[in-house]
Parts: structure tokens; sequence; C-alpha cells
């Protein structure tokens, strides 16, 4: 079972639309979360980070977690296509694990 | 704040030859560093973690004798990839770990190195 995982996608979702990618992990411990978003040739940018249970709100991204079920996603409200680009869920229970992204793609 | 820098940017080199790459981080220290490898189309692959002041951990199946890294300072590490082969082609991207303030445990990364041997 790896550490991090995620749909690889694509996940492809219309402007304006709400897109939902979910990642599972591993590691009962994990007490860091984040998701990065890296576009096609460079390298990632830190979005959001989460640490406790619930939600966490920053624009139009919302950062949920649930370490009961080990369950961290990001939801996107009203995609743009801008948003287009892959999604790295990464947790830190002593050194930082990469899933290995979801692809987004937002069609105008 | 939290910015990282790579140099270079990209480079081009010969069969044989070796590449050094710098990563710094320009407004914060980092007492950890880690330098990730990823082909076209392909996920983040941890090559190592680079802790100032003393060895750096590989992962699996990294060899350290061709990839050297030094963290010489709490704002520099550099990789060194030694006799270049074409399948050493790749992009080369370090990070750098917060550990104080609001961005704590954060991972900042440079911007990345592409690495091209012919």
């Amino acid at each position: 079972q790896k550490e991090v995982e995620q749909n690889s996608g694509p996940l492809s979702v219309p402007e304006g639309a709400i897109a939902s990618l979910n990642c599972t992990y591993s590691d009962r411990g994990s007490q860091s979360f984040f998701w990065y978003r890296q576009y096609s040739g460079k390298s990632p940018e830190l979005i959001m980070s989460i640490y406790s249970n619930g939600d966490k709100e920053d624009g139009r991204f919302t950062a949920q977690l649930n370490k009961a079920s080990q369950y961290v996603s990001l939801l996107i409200r009203d995609s743009q296509p801008s948003d287009s680009a892959t999604y790295l869920c990464a947790v830190n229970p002593n050194d930082m694990r990469f899933g290995a992204g979801t692809r987004l793609t937002v069609k105008p | 704040g939290a910015v990282v820098s790579q140099h270079p940017s990209w480079v081009i080199c010969k069969s044989g030859t070796s590449v050094k790459i710098e990563c710094r981080s320009l407004d914060f220290q980092a007492t950890t560093m880690f330098w990730y490898r990823q082909f076209p189309k392909q996920s983040l692959m941890l090559m190592a973690t680079s802790n100032e002041g003393s060895k750096a951990t590989y992962e699996q199946g990294v060899e350290k004798d061709k990839f050297l890294i030094n963290h010489a300072s709490l704002t520099l590490s550099t990789l060194t990839v030694t006799s270049a082969h074409p399948e050493d082609s790749s992009f080369y991207i370090c990070s750098a770990q917060s550990t104080s303030g609001s961005s704590y445990n954060e991972q900042f990364f440079g911007p990345g190195t592409r690495l091209t041997v012919l």
C-alpha cells in the first residue's frame, strides 16, 4: 500500500463548477497535510496546509481533513481554466511524502 | 516570504561531465532541504534528504556516489550529478522546510533545474 494515494485522473470539470480532489494516507501518526499545485514544466507551489480535523477555507479553495478516516480533500469552487494543473497531496508524519498527483482540467 | 531559489534553471552538458545545482532559501533558514527528480509526466521522486552539517539520507535506489549532496549552511544545499549520462536527464527540484513561524513544517520548492545530458 502506498503511503499517500490519489486518483491520477485526469479529472475534467467545466468552468465554474466545483472540482473535488481526494487523498488517503496510511500513517495514522501524520500531523501535517498539504496541497500543492504544479503546472506543467514548473515546480510545485503550496496552496493549502491543514493540521486539524474539519474544513479550512482560503478563497476558492477548501481543504477538508478527517484523521479518523485518514482522508484529506481539496475543493476548488468556481473552477477556472487557470486552475488546470496537477494537484499533489503531501502528508508529513516525520518527513514529507507526496501522492502521485491528480491532473485537473477545467474546460471553458 | 519563504522563497527558494535554484541555480542554474537549465543546463546542457556532455556525457561524462559533472553538474552542480545550488538550492538556496532566501528569507528563512532551513535545517532540512530535499532533492527531488521528476521525469516527464511522472510524479515527484524524492532522491535524498539533506540536513545541515550532516550527511544526506538517500532514498532506496539512489546512488549516493553519483548524486553528491552538500548542505554546508542553513541556507544552501548543493546537488552534484557526477559523470552524468543521458538517463540522468530530468527535472531536478529542491525544497526547503521551514522550521519556525506560521509556515512551520511547510516545504517550499525551488523553481527547478532542467538537466539535459547529451
